[in-house]
C-alpha cells in the first residue's frame, strides 16, 4: 500500500490554518497515524486511528478521513509546529508504510 | 519513565554485518510489540519490521527491501530488542529507530508507534 502526501512542502505563518493530505493507494479503513519530526529528533506520534489525538498533543492538531483519503489539520500554527509531518498506514497485514513527508516552513 | 535506547551503530563495509540493540525500560517489555524504523540521510521514514510479544506468538514481519537480510529478535530477560543486519548495502545507510507498537481495540485493532528511541546511525561504505 502506497501513501502519497500533499503538498510535499508548504510555507505558512504563525496563526494560519494548515491542512496536509494523505492518500492511500487502496482502502485502509482508519488504520492511519500521523507523526511530527523536527530536525535531528525522533518522530513524535500525534494522531492514531485516523482521528484520535495522542495524549499530551495540543488540541490544535486534528485528523480526519477513512478509506483512502485522510487529512491532518493544524488549526492555528504555532512556532513549535514547524517540522516535517508523516502519515503511516498500519493495517492488520504488514508491511506498514509511510508517506514521503510534508515539510512545514515559516513564511 | 518509558525509554528506548538504541546502540550498535557504526561504519561497516558493503556485504558486512552489524547487530543493533535497543534497551527498553519503564514498561513491561515482554508484553510489548516492537518495531524498527529507519531514515536515510535527508530522506523520509521507512518501516523496517516488527516483532510481536512471545505471548502473541513472537512472529516477525519485514519490509521487502530487508526481507531475508535482516532479522529482528528479542531477549525478554534483558529487556532488549535486536536487529541483525547481514549482507549490508550502501542503501541501508540510515538512522535506525526502535519503537513500541501499541493499539486500541475497537471492532478492529488500530496500531500505532507511540514511543521512539533517539536512534543509532549505520553507515555502509567502502
Amino acid at each position: 500500500i502506497q501513501l502519497t502526501q500533499s503538498p510535499s512542502s508548504l510555507s505558512a505563518s504563525v496563526g494560519d490554518r494548515v491542512t496536509i493530505t494523505c492518500r492511500a493507494s487502496q482502502g485502509i479503513s482508519s488504520y492511519l497515524a500521523w507523526y511530527q519530526q523536527k530536525p535531528g529528533k525522533a518522530p513524535k506520534l500525534l494522531i492514531y486511528a485516523a482521528s484520535t489525538l495522542q495524549s499530551g498533543v495540543p488540541s490544535r492538531f486534528s485528523g480526519s478521513g477513512s478509506g483512502t483519503d485522510f487529512t491532518l489539520t493544524i488549526s492555528s500554527l504555532q512556532p513549535e509546529d514547524f517540522a516535517t509531518y508523516y502519515c503511516q498506514q498500519l493495517n492488520s497485514y504488514p508491511p506498514w508504510t509511510f508517506g514521503q513527508g510534508t515539510k512545514v516552513e515559516i513564511k | 519513565e518509558v525509554q528506548l535506547v538504541e546502540s550498535g551503530g557504526g561504519l561497516v563495509k558493503p556485504g558486512g554485518s552489524l547487530r543493533l540493540s535497543c534497551a527498553a525500560s519503564g514498561f513491561t517489555f515482554s508484553n510489548a510489540w516492537m518495531s524498527w524504523v529507519r531514515q536515510a540521510p535527508g530522506k523520509g521514514l521507512e518501516w523496517v519490521g516488527r516483532i510481536k510479544s512471545k505471548t502473541d506468538g513472537g512472529t516477525t514481519d519485514y519490509a521487502a527491501p530487508v526481507k531475508g537480510r535482516f532479522t529482528i529478535s528479542r531477549d525478554d530477560s534483558k529487556n532488549t530488542l535486536y536487529l541483525q543486519m547481514n549482507s549490508l548495502k550502501t542503501e541501508d545507510t540510515a538512522v535506525y529507530y526502535c519503537t513500541t507498537i501499541n493499539w486500541v481495540a475497537a471492532r478492529y485493532y488500530y496500531y500505532y508507534m507511540d514511543v521512539w528511541g533517539k536512534g543509532t546511525t549505520v553507515t555502509v561504505s567502502s
